[in-house]
């Protein structure tokens, strides 16, 4: 099976701007959660997505925002961009969810300008 | 509150060596545990995880973790470190009912010939 994968896996933007990046979870995989990777806060959910619906939500802003669509692809949007906003943005799939091993996909480095 | 605890920032063992990474969490209901290894400019690869059963736990590229309740521990161990080994690990910790993983800060560990 192929893993997960993510696009693109770099981006620059401009301070102000929006951007989106996409997920395919593993298939059959019908959760797909997302992290922010930064060093100095480390690894931090953002959301979780299942069956096209935002089942979590972790302690971001509303600038912060995804969905899943039925083939259960996701995509996260950051709007209005801040140089904060630089990361390693990883997302992980898994069969329902709960009580199971995420599998993470390479990750989508942005850089913040 | 949820949290993780990975109290050696960088490790450096010589190859060949025993190894042993530490691993404290604090977390209100059962835990799930997960020890992932990321090499630089990659996503995260699943080590092994724990949900419950044997309190040793096997995963792969011959690593173990051995959970200890009393402790709230989940100590990652390899007998003879290689040096394919070099990377970034990170234990995290789930529950049962959400899918969002709370991660430690990592400990980078670097292998000597």
């Amino acid at each position: 099976k192929a893993g997960v994968t993510q696009t693109p896996r770099y981006l620059i933007k401009t301070r102000g701007q929006q951007v989106t990046l996409s997920c395919s979870p593993i298939s059959g995989h019908r959760s797909v959660s997302w992290y922010q990777q930064t060093p100095g806060q480390g690894l931090q959910f953002l959301f979780e997505y299942f069956s096209e619906t935002q089942r979590n939500k972790g302690n971001f802003p509303g600038r912060f925002s995804g969905r899943q669509f039925s083939n259960s692809r996701s995509e996260m949007n950051v709007s209005t961009l801040e140089l904060g906003d630089s990361a390693l943005y990883l997302c992980a799939s898994s069969l329902k969810g709960t009580q199971e091993t995420q599998y993470f996909g390479p990750g989508t480095r942005l850089l913040v300008l | 509150a949820q949290s993780v605890t990975q109290p050696d920032i960088h490790i450096t063992v010589s190859e060949g060596a025993s190894l042993e990474l530490r691993c404290n969490y604090s977390y209100g209901a059962t835990p799930y545990l997960f020890w992932y290894v990321q090499s630089p400019g990659q996503g995260l690869q699943l080590l092994l995880k724990y949900f419950s059963g044997d309190t040793l736990v096997q995963g792969i590229k011959g690593f173990e973790a051995e959970f200890k309740r009393s402790q709230s521990s989940f100590n990652l161990r390899k007998p003879s470190v290689h040096w394919s080994d070099a990377a970034e690990y990170f234990c995290a910790v789930g529950g049962a009912g959400a899918n969002n993983l709370f991660f430690g800060t990592g400990t980078r560990l670097t292998v000597i010939p």
